[in-house]
């Protein structure tokens, strides 16, 4: 079956724009979870999403960054008014259910900011 | 919260030998122990999990072990091949807190022909 797809798979923008990045999770599962990797780095938690619940926005990093999902399925994080210190690799996963569970996920956004 | 620490961040070793990488965790109570492998230009994938009700497990060449005395869990690969060399994270879960998976901060793999 599918899995975890993300578009765009890399983006480069100038400072200050704002900018768009899609996650379509696995079908059927409910979790759905934001990171970001800097060059190098491990995994850093942005947010979570669980089924109708209002998300965990505890990892994210500033006001700049948002994220929605909408009809709890297909996932969008924005980042406004985008700085050089933004550019990483933004990686979503999806999971069955619970945030303790195995997490799948994407080829991840690879975000270049100029 | 949890905390994952990770070692060593960087191992190389001669094709076929064997490799083992050490994770440790904090939280008693955490439960569930995945190990991701991540190839360059790709996102981490799944390649063995252990729950806490188990010592050891294996697939193929891959293995896991998990101590909870000590709070420590490892990842063995033997026989290594090219194929290998890639980052390998650790993350553990379960705990009492509402956190998810913590991540260690990787382990870069490189297997020397």
């Amino acid at each position: 079956g599918a899995g975890v797809s993300q578009s765009p798979s890399n983006k480069v923008t100038e400072k200050g724009k704002d900018v768009e990045l899609r996650c379509d999770p696995i079908s059927g599962h409910t979790a759905l979870y934001w990171y970001r990797q800097s060059l190098g780095q491990g995994l850093e938690f942005l947010i979570y999403f669980q089924g109708n619940s209002a998300p965990d926005k505890s990892g994210l990093p500033s006001d700049r960054f948002s994220a929605e999902r909408t009809g709890g399925s297909v996932s969008t994080l924005t980042i406004q008014r985008t700085q050089q210190e933004d550019s990483a690799v933004y990686l979503c996963a999806s999971s069955f259910s619970g945030r303790k569970e195995t997490q799948y996920f994407g080829p991840g956004t690879r975000l270049l900011v100029l | 919260g949890e905390n994952v620490e990770q070692h060593p961040s960087t191992l190389s070793v001669q094709e076929g030998d064997s490799a083992v990488i050490k994770c440790t965790y904090s939280d008693s109570a955490s439960n569930y122990f995945p190990w991701y492998k991540q190839e360059l230009g790709k996102g981490p994938q799944l390649i063995i999990d252990i729950r806490s009700n188990v010592g050891e497990k294996k697939d193929q060449r891959i293995a896991v072990t998990l101590n909870k005395t000590a709070k420590h869990f490892s990842l063995h690969i033997t026989e290594t091949q090219p194929e290998d060399s890639a980052v390998y994270f650790c993350a553990a879960s379960g705990g009492g807190g509402a956190d998810g998976l913590t991540f260690g901060k990787g382990t870069h793999l490189i297997i020397q022909p």
